[in-house]
């Protein structure tokens, strides 16, 4: 079966500092993966999709990157971590249109900027 | 791109009445619509989802319908309990390959009154 892990699961970091959340799929294969932040009492924002190794979309201008080194590997990274940045931040991975489209989530990390 | 709104953003109901979330999308080529449900701290997890080509879909106390023409879908829960309690999201994926992304609107916070 399908597991997605999402790590650290809660994360606190001085302004300034950098930030690399790691999120990993295991039992599928090219998988489109996403990155979601949640902030408190909102909805989902997209913030990176990807579908395939090193292919990197952008929604949101932001003081953040992503990366995909490995086909079930997403990294989300800064090198200066704002305020701003606090939030809830989930990794999700969907199968590819012809197959499940279901997306499913990881567990998420809390993230707090002080 | 892809805009997905949901109304209300909370919602109060007294245990054993019925729930009604509502969501439009702006993609008419979006094929894919899912439900998922969040309780705190936790991701999101999948309740219900319908394709574009089925009207409604109905999981025992959970249905779904959709109006493509209006480009509107709806989630209802019947006979509300507690653990029903938690914050829904309803969502639209494109089904564009090189671009297919899931859109999420933002949130109900549904509490179910004793």
């Amino acid at each position: 079966s399908q597991t997605i892990h999402q790590w650290p699961a809660t994360l606190v970091q001085p302004v300034g500092s950098p930030l690399s959340l790691e999120c990993t799929v295991e039992g599928t294969s090219n998988p489109n993966l996403y990155w979601y932040r949640q902030a408190a009492g909102r909805g989902l924002q997209l913030l990176f999709y990807s579908v395939g190794i090193g292919q990197i979309s952008s929604e949101v201008p932001q003081n953040l990157s992503a990366s995909r080194p490995q086909d079930r590997q997403f990294i989300l990274s800064s090198k200066k971590l704002l305020l701003s940045d606090s939030g809830f931040y989930l990794c999700a991975w969907t199968g590819r249109l012809t197959q499940n489209t279901e997306a499913f989530f990881g567990q998420g990390t809390r993230l707090t900027v002080v | 791109g892809e805009n997905v709104e949901q109304h209300p953003s909370t919602l109060s109901v007294q245990e054993g009445d019925s729930a009604v979330i509502k969501c439009t999308y702006s993609d008419s080529a979006s094929n894919y619509f899912p439900w998922y449900k969040q309780e705190l701290g936790k991701g999101p997890q999948l309740i219900i989802d319908i394709r574009s080509n089925v009207g409604e879909k109905k999981d025992q106390r959970i249905a779904v319908t959709l109006n493509k023409t209006a480009k509107h879908f709806s989630l209802h829960i019947t006979e509300t309990q507690p653990e029903d309690s938690a914050v829904y999201f309803c969502a639209a994926r494109t089904p564009y390959s090189s671009a297919s992304k899931i859109i999420f609107g933002s949130g109900t916070r549904l509490s179910i009154r004793p």
